[in-house]
């Protein structure tokens, strides 16, 4: 079953205006931790943003914020201030943290987003 | 500038040939890994190592062969692919395998083309 549902295949946003881009999730555990990949046309896998399940406050971190719903099970990945450089690939990923949920961050297909002039 | 580096950045080869990517590390981190990134698919895991020992293997085919010298350096080698093995081949480090909290930092991929 699919841990990380983007329901986003492709996303435009004008410069300089804000860009949600959606995640939802799939888990029975408590402790579990969700990040957010930037993956430019180069191929770099770029760490942008992470929140832990028991995290109170949404995670912030420069133009990035998370809005965590945890009832939901959506972790969405807010964009202000689109910039040119931020067109790429984002990736929605999500680590469990029983001792049977292995090593991998279970990744999402990822939105294209396209900042436009 | 990425603290994980991988090498060589494209590769072509035949389905005769061998061939090895590297990847090395320089962010003092304990746990390594490879994922294989298709088209229209999401990452997949292939393998981990934790202090040098392999900890996890996904089913990946035996033509894949992995080896982790030391925590800094991570090698996949490469033998007798079949087409469909093209893809992003992607480097990633941590500080611990386990945990929730541990972000995973990725190099910037070898590209992958068996002809």
């Amino acid at each position: 079953a699919q841990k990380i549902t983007q329901t986003q295949p492709g996303m435009f946003v004008q410069e300089k205006e804000a860009v949600t881009l959606d995640c939802t999730y799939d888990t029975s555990d408590q402790s579990y931790g969700l990040f957010w990949y930037k993956q430019p046309s180069s191929g770099e896998m770029i760490f942008l943003i992470y929140q832990g399940s028991y995290d109170e406050q949404n995670a912030t971190e420069g133009r990035y914020s998370l809005n965590f719903q945890k009832a939901r099970k959506s972790a969405n990945l807010v964009i202000s201030a689109s910039q040119l450089g931020d067109s790429a690939m984002y990736f929605c990923a999500m680590r469990e943290g029983h001792s049977n949920s292995g090593y991998a961050l279970n990744f999402g297909k990822g939105t294209s987003l396209l900042v436009t002039p | 500038e990425t603290g994980v580096t991988q090498t060589p950045r494209h590769l072509v080869m035949g389905m005769t040939n061998k061939k090895s990517l590297k990847c090395e590390q320089h962010l003092g981190h304990n746990a390594m890994y490879w994922y294989k990134q298709s088209a229209k698919k999401p990452l997949e895991l292939m393998f981990v190592y934790s202090l040098e020992e392999r900890v996890e293997n996904n089913s990946v085919p035996s033509r894949f062969s992995p080896e982790c010298p030391n925590s800094s350096h991570l090698f996949l080698h490469l033998h007798t692919l079949q087409p469909e093995d093209s893809a992003l081949y992607l480097c990633a480090s941590s500080h611990s395998a386990t945990g929730e909290s541990y972000e995973q930092y990725f190099g910037p991929g070898t590209r992958l083309t068996v002809t």
